[in-house]
């Protein structure tokens, strides 16, 4: 069984204040880990695509870590601004299994005014 | 470059209709997706053509989905006969051919609701 865990499930923010959260997925046979922005109705916006431990990947205020040794990936958010308030979704490729996507079940954020 | 469309943006059918489901993918991506999220779960994937190619449809539920990609362009998704449990919302993404890890553009999702 292929698991890729989100905490928390979701969380409130005052604005300006920085958060983060963590995908945890298997440490073996890791080919590339998605993260992607998703606001209800809209298309989940792609925000990066890691392949390498270590990697830190940065788009404006929002930046991500990678350690496919220890299966888990972190995502911050700086300064957080109540545009930021959507779903995070992290998601695993495994190595050898083709393209597919799995996903965990999001982290949902609320940037309170 | 226009993203990913996806057609219609709702769909209400009765039990035991039929469905189909048009996905439009970025010009030029050889790759295309279809992917499912049922209520309160997590996107799942259905299947993986490459061009008019089925790569990959490990995910697909039973033989109640059809899916083509005629001409390696646009893709439809077919579900006949509907079943209360296949509502949610079907995700269509598409990404660039090669070996390079691309990434996956998705569509807004189609949301179909069987009563």
């Amino acid at each position: 069984i292929l698991n890729v865990e989100q905490s928390p499930q979701s969380l409130h923010v005052q604005e300006g204040d920085s958060t983060n959260f963590t995908c945890s997925f298997p440490s073996s046979n890791f080919y590339a880990l998605h993260w992607y922005r998703w606001e209800t109705a809209k298309s989940p916006e792609a925000l990066f695509v890691m392949t390498l431990n270590g990697d830190e990947k940065k788009k404006g205020r929002i930046s991500a870590t990678l350690n496919t040794k220890e299966g888990y990936s972190y995502l911050y958010i700086k300064g957080s601004q109540p545009e930021d308030s959507a779903t995070y979704l992290c998601a695993f490729r495994r190595r050898a299994a083709g393209n597919k996507l799995t996903f965990g079940g999001g982290t949902r954020v609320l940037v309170k005014p | 470059e226009a993203g990913v469309t996806q057609f219609p943006s709702h769909s209400v059918i009765e039990k035991g209709q039929t469905v189909t489901l048009r996905c439009d993918p970025i010009s030029g991506h050889d790759n295309l997706y279809w992917y499912r999220r049922v209520m309160g779960k997590e996107i799942k994937f259905l299947l993986h053509f490459v061009k008019e190619s089925k790569q990959d449809e490990s995910g697909m539920p039973n033989n109640r989905f059809l899916a083509e990609r005629t001409g390696g362009t646009y893709s439809t998704l077919k579900v006949q006969p509907a079943e209360l449990e296949d509502s949610g919302v079907y995700f269509c993404a598409s990404s660039r051919g090669g070996t390079v890890v691309y990434e996956q553009y998705f569509g807004p999702g189609t949301r179909l609701t069987v009563t």
